[in-house]
């Protein structure tokens, strides 16, 4: 089992659509968690960390839940823009982060 | 300000070459990370630097992989004897806090490299 599991996708979605995407992680002491975004053929970039209340950032709202030790990514009102692989990211204390193989969107007009 | 730099861009090389790719970090950083990603895959872990500690060598596939940082800064990667398996995009990343992995990591543009 890899340490961090993402649905590959990719997701289709029209604009304006609201899309979630869930990450699944191994290790429960497991310390932190980020949702990196990356583009084609470009490096990838922080987009949030995830709190464990839940955080929220304009459209894009993330959660934790460590009893289940999933994340989720939440994005409303999709833009054209948001076409991008979404990378769910773990830290496991030193380090150590891991990287998931990450989630495709396409955000279609 | 400038970002983390990575040279070349891209790489083409013959199977059983060596290779060195260069890595740039952010002025300032003290954290230095080494990923390789393959075609539609995640980020691979290669190697750790933070400051003058013993780098952490743990995600190197094998032997023929090695890395350098130094003076604290500008890091190395060299690739001995390349085989096929061996190409993909090599990412550094460079973070600023002594913490690892806790902190936002600021990634190179990537070097794409093509063993044939």
């Amino acid at each position: 089992r890899k340490e961090v599991e993402q649905d590959p996708g990719p997701f289709n979605v029209p604009e304006g659509a609201t899309v979630a995407f869930n990450c699944t992680y191994s290790n429960s002491a497991s310390q932190s968690f980020f949702w990196y975004r990356q583009d084609c053929r470009k490096e990838p970039k922080l987009l949030m960390s995830v709190y464990s209340s839940g955080n929220e950032d304009g459209r894009f709202t993330a959660q934790l839940n460590r009893a289940s030790q999933y994340i989720s990514l939440l994005i409303r009102d999709s833009k054209l823009s948001d076409s991008a692989t979404y990378l769910c990211v773990v830290y496991t204390g030193g380090f150590k982060t891991i990287f998931g193989a990450g989630t495709r969107l396409f955000v279609k007009a | 300000g400038a970002g983390v730099s990575q040279s070349p861009s891209n790489k083409v090389t013959e199977k059983g070459k060596d290779v060195e790719l260069r890595c740039d970090p952010i002025s300032g950083h003290t954290a230095l990370y080494w990923y390789r990603q393959s075609l539609g895959q995640g980020l691979e872990f290669l190697i750790y630097f933070q400051g003058n500690s013993a780098p952490d060598k743990s995600g190197l596939p094998s032997d023929r992989f090695s890395a350098e940082r130094t003076g604290g800064s500008v890091s190395t990667l060299t690739i001995q004897r390349t085989q096929q398996e061996d190409s993909a995009v090599y990412l550094c990343a460079s973070s600023p806090r002594p913490s690892g992995g806790n902190n936002e990591q600021f990634f190179g543009p990537g070097t794409r490299l093509t063993v044939l």
